[in-house]
């Protein structure tokens, strides 16, 4: 199975600031590469999908990059609705793991 | 409005079963696969199971192979998860989720684009 490795695991940040995520397969997975948000007591959102397009109604200020093994989540300019926690997640093959999270705290 | 919710959800002991089921709305279900996602108590996502749009192909999370079984009826837009002999392990939220497609020239990329509130289950005697 294709294991997901997110680093860091949390970080904090103030309003404005730009924030980066990795996230790591544990074997070459071309573009299958998704991230998702989640607050706190709600399910998942679909930010980004095939590692770079943006999905419909996310604000631009996100992006992503990475192909093979290694991808980025590129917050540029924090806003206070983006405290959250980031998955990566891997469709090359099922079973389709996520990574282990990364929670963006307030500064 | 696109939505799925999810039911069927609850307390259960050890070495018992379960049965969520996932009602779709707002969009062709038989057009889509299908997913389970379980998030344990202050933990992260784990993808379960998908289904195929006719069901005819199925994948599991291993610790969940020979023990919960997957299904759906197009008729009915819905969709099923049969839980059995279900551990203390198995405790979580239970998302359902649909699976999106974009194609490109050559590749089909798959995303999880429509979820569920999800449904709780817990396991303890």
């Amino acid at each position: 199975d294709i294991q997901m490795t997110q680093s860091p695991s949390s970080l904090s940040a103030s309003v404005g600031d730009r924030v980066t995520i990795t996230c790591r397969a544990s074997q070459s997975i071309s573009s299958y590469l998704n991230w998702y948000q989640q607050k706190p007591g709600k399910a998942p959102k679909l930010l980004i999908y095939a590692a770079s397009s943006l999905q419909s109604e996310v604000p631009s200020r996100f992006s992503g990059s990475g192909s093979g093994t290694d991808f980025t989540l590129t917050i540029t300019t924090l806003q206070p609705e983006d405290f959250a926690t980031y998955y990566c997640q891997q469709s090359y093959r099922a079973p389709a793991a996520f990574g282990q999270g990364t929670k963006v705290e307030i500064k | 409005e696109v939505q799925v919710v999810e039911s069927g959800g609850g307390l259960v002991q050890p070495g018992g079963s379960l049965r969520l089921s996932c009602a779709a709305s707002g969009f062709t279900f038989s057009s889509y696969w299908m997913c389970w996602v379980r998030q344990a108590p202050g933990e992260g996502l784990e993808w379960v199971a998908n289904i195929k749009q006719d069901g005819s192909e199925r994948y599991y999370v291993d610790s969940v192979k020979g023990r919960f079984t997957i299904s759906r009826d197009n008729a009915k837009d819905s969709l099923y998860l049969q839980m059995n002999n279900l551990r203390a392990e198995d405790t979580a939220v239970y998302y359902c989720g649909r699976v999106g497609a974009t194609v490109t020239t050559s590749y089909y990329y798959y995303y999880i684009d429509v979820w569920g509130k999800g449904t709780t289950v817990t396991v303890s005697s």
